[in-house]
């Protein structure tokens, strides 16, 4: 079975402050992992996966599997980063299975 | 290129009442998913279908039927909608490519059962 636990539901930080969105994984083979963005009532758009080893809007991830996190950073945090998101796994099936989300709110 | 679209918006039915929403995608994808989005457990699978005439269940299919018309729409049905079914409704695809495995989504259907 696979899992995928965002242990904060809430976050909340100041604008300018670093940020890091917590995501552990269980899944017995190699996943691939994702996070996915949603601003306020929109679809979700996915922010990076961790094949790419890409920064978007000043995020990375790296996937550590030797304590199965994927954990999001960005060192400086902007307003227009606050927003749900998700971190998700996708393992040997065709199907993406979902953390339970993290809001971020980025305070002025 | 639209990419995944949903109808409706938003619907409000009353228990027992019948609908359908759909999704169609023009990017040509081989997946589609439907999930739902509820406060605190974030997306659970409803549905999904491989390609173009099958479909299968996910984690939380009771209450519900699908149907893949083609290979760009794919319909969830709630054939006598209760309470609990009050939701977002996302509509999802991904490409055919055993490699890619990014899904796309629709903007959700808001759906409130009364």
């Amino acid at each position: 079975a696979q899992r995928v636990t965002q242990p904060e539901k809430l976050l909340s930080v100041f604008k300018g402050a670093p940020v890091e969105l917590k995501c552990n994984y269980s899944y017995s083979g190699s996943p691939e992992l994702f996070w996915y963005v949603q601003y306020s009532r929109q679809r979700l758009q996915l922010l990076l996966r961790h094949i790419s080893r890409e920064s978007i809007k000043g995020f990375t991830a790296d996937l550590n599997k030797g304590e199965t996190s994927f954990h999001l950073k960005k060192p400086f945090a902007q307003e227009e980063d606050s927003a749900m998101y998700y971190c998700a796994l996708s393992g040997s099936a065709r199907q993406l299975t979902f953390g339970s989300g993290t809001q971020l709110t980025v305070l002025p | 290129n639209a990419g995944v679209t949903q109808t409706p918006k938003f619907q409000v039915l009353k228990t027992g009442q019948s609908m359908t929403l759909q999704c169609a995608q023009d990017m040509n994808h081989n997946s589609m998913y439907w999930y739902r989005q509820d406060p605190g457990m974030g997306l659970r699978l409803i549905y999904y279908s491989a390609s173009e005439g099958t479909t299968d269940k996910g984690e939380v299919p009771n209450g519900y039927n699908v149907s893949r018309l083609n290979k760009r729409e794919f319909s969830l049905r709630l054939e006598s909608a209760a309470p609990s079914q009050t939701s977002v409704y996302f509509c999802a695809s991904r490409s055919s490519g055993a490699a890619e495995k990014t899904q796309y989504f629709g903007p959700g259907t808001r759906l409130l059962v009364l």
